[in-house]
């Protein structure tokens, strides 16, 4: 079984300004890892996925995520953010191999851009 | 435009009732899921089927059933034996394979009167 720790509930910054929301993952075989994005009253979109080769994944709008399989972690970064990242994010993990079961979601973090 | 359907926005339940929400793709989609989101608690995995007339229990089952008849739809009925169904319900799909995307639906948000 996989289990998923986002260490943070919500995340202020300002306008411009850099971030990290930080992933950590436990599981006992390998697996991949994904972030997805929710907006408010809406259903959830894929930012980025790790599968395999390079460590570091980017997405079409700036964020990118590395996965750091010593520290079991996969933190999302955003260089300079904006107002329209506002939404919460979650990490997800799933385990590698055949079969189509479900993802196992961290419990979320709310990222709150102040202008 | 292809994705998933969720029906209703917005349900309501009485003591006792059974309710069925609705989650359709147009993606052609082998595996569908459903999801339930309660706050702080990120989303956790109810039900989920790999291919038509089978499904498998998630983490949450208890007190939910589903069907798969055709490919496209996954309907969940919430049952009177769910004491606590409030809550955002998720309905996802993907290609076969835990590498694959899962693409999300708007979701139905449940309430009890």
């Amino acid at each position: 079984a996989q289990s998923v720790t986002q260490l943070d509930s919500q995340v202020p910054v300002f306008e411009e300004a850099p971030v990290e929301l930080r992933c950590n993952y436990s599981s006992s075989v390998s697996v991949y890892l994904f972030w997805y994005v929710q907006y408010p009253n809406q259903g959830l979109q894929l930012l980025l996925k790790y599968l395999s080769g390079s460590t570091l994944v980017e997405s079409i709008n700036g964020f990118e995520a590395e996965f750091n399989k010593s520290q079991t972690s996969f933190h999302l970064r955003k260089p300079s953010v904006h107002i329209s990242d506002t939404a919460e994010y979650f990490c997800a993990v799933s385990a590698t191999g055949g079969g189509a079961d479900g993802l196992t979601f961290g419990k979320g973090t709310h990222l709150i851009i102040q202008p | 435009d292809g994705g998933i359907t969720q029906s209703p926005k917005y349900l309501f339940r009485k003591e006792g009732q059974n309710v069925t929400l609705s989650c359709e793709q147009n993606l052609n989609h082998d595996a569908m899921y459903w999801y339930r989101q309660d706050p702080g608690q990120g989303l956790r995995l109810i039900y989920y089927s790999q291919i038509v007339n089978d499904f498998q229990k998630g983490d949450i089952a208890e007190g939910y059933s589903v069907s798969r008849e055709k490919k496209e739809s996954f309907p969940l009925t919430v049952t009177s034996a769910q004491k606590n169904p409030t809550a955002f319900y998720l309905c996802a799909s993907s290609q076969q394979g835990r590498r694959e995307t899962q693409y999300f639906g708007p979701g139905t948000r449940l309430l009890v009167l």
